[in-house]
């Protein structure tokens, strides 16, 4: 699987938008690009994930660029229940990779009043 | 909401006991996963399946084993457990290998 790049840690205002932003200059042309956060330490809650184009969902949205090397997860209004844990994973769909996620340092955001 | 269960939440335990940590999911997924999570550190992939009676070791070596005789069920085993297995093992299912996959609560295990 390519390899992500994240920063260690972000602070938000509450109300503004988050972006998190992640590199992933090795990724293949058949890796999707995922996000999950952790709170607290429970499981990894999905976000959303994408292959090429820009997608939206009711929790968040993913911009990736145009040479796939890059991508940012954009939470519009952050809340203070936005705190966690965000990683970026670009997923395997082939070989020994197939389906694995595997997980990095991920970002952690704090957002604050 | 994600139907994958994991149960005991928590689990306190002497060293050289042979422990079971159990895994359920009835969203009818062939693909599951076992992930392995020390606290303030990084998931790491210990075991997965892509259907019943497959099972693969995953990125991180590790002591235990799992089966799947049931698609529904993915149970990790410690035949004999140590200390060093003091950790939160997490449970995921995903219906194909491109699709999100959904986890499970965790349970944090302790060995004393």
């Amino acid at each position: 699987d390519a390899k992500t790049t994240q920063p260690t840690s972000m602070d938000c205002a509450e109300g503004r938008a988050a972006n998190l932003p992640c590199n992933h200059s090795t990724i293949s042309g058949n890796e999707y690009v995922y996000w999950y956060r952790q709170i607290h330490s429970q499981g990894p809650q999905y976000i959303i994930h994408g292959l090429k184009n820009n997608e939206t969902n009711e929790m968040a949205s993913l911009i990736i660029t145009e040479d796939r090397k890059s991508s940012t997860l954009i939470l519009p209004h952050a809340t203070l229940r936005d705190t966690a844990v965000y990683y970026c994973i670009v997923r395997g769909t082939g070989g020994t990779s197939y389906g694995k996620l595997t997980f990095g340092q991920g970002t952690i955001l704090t957002v604050h009043p | 909401e994600a139907d994958i269960y994991q149960t005991p939440r928590y689990l306190v335990i002497g060293t050289g006991k042979k422990i079971t940590l159990e895994c359920s999911q009835t969203m009818g997924h062939d693909k599951m996963y076992w992930y392995q999570q020390d606290p303030g550190m990084e998931l790491h992939l210990i075991h997965y399946s892509y259907g019943v009676n497959s099972t693969e070791k995953g990125d991180l070596s590790s002591e235990s084993t799992v089966s799947r005789i049931r698609t529904e069920h993915f149970p990790l085993t410690l035949e004999s457990a140590r200390p060093s297995h003091t950790s939160q093992y997490l449970c995921a299912s995903s219906e194909y290998a491109n699709t999100e996959a959904f986890f499970g609560q965790g349970t944090r295990l302790t060995v004393v």
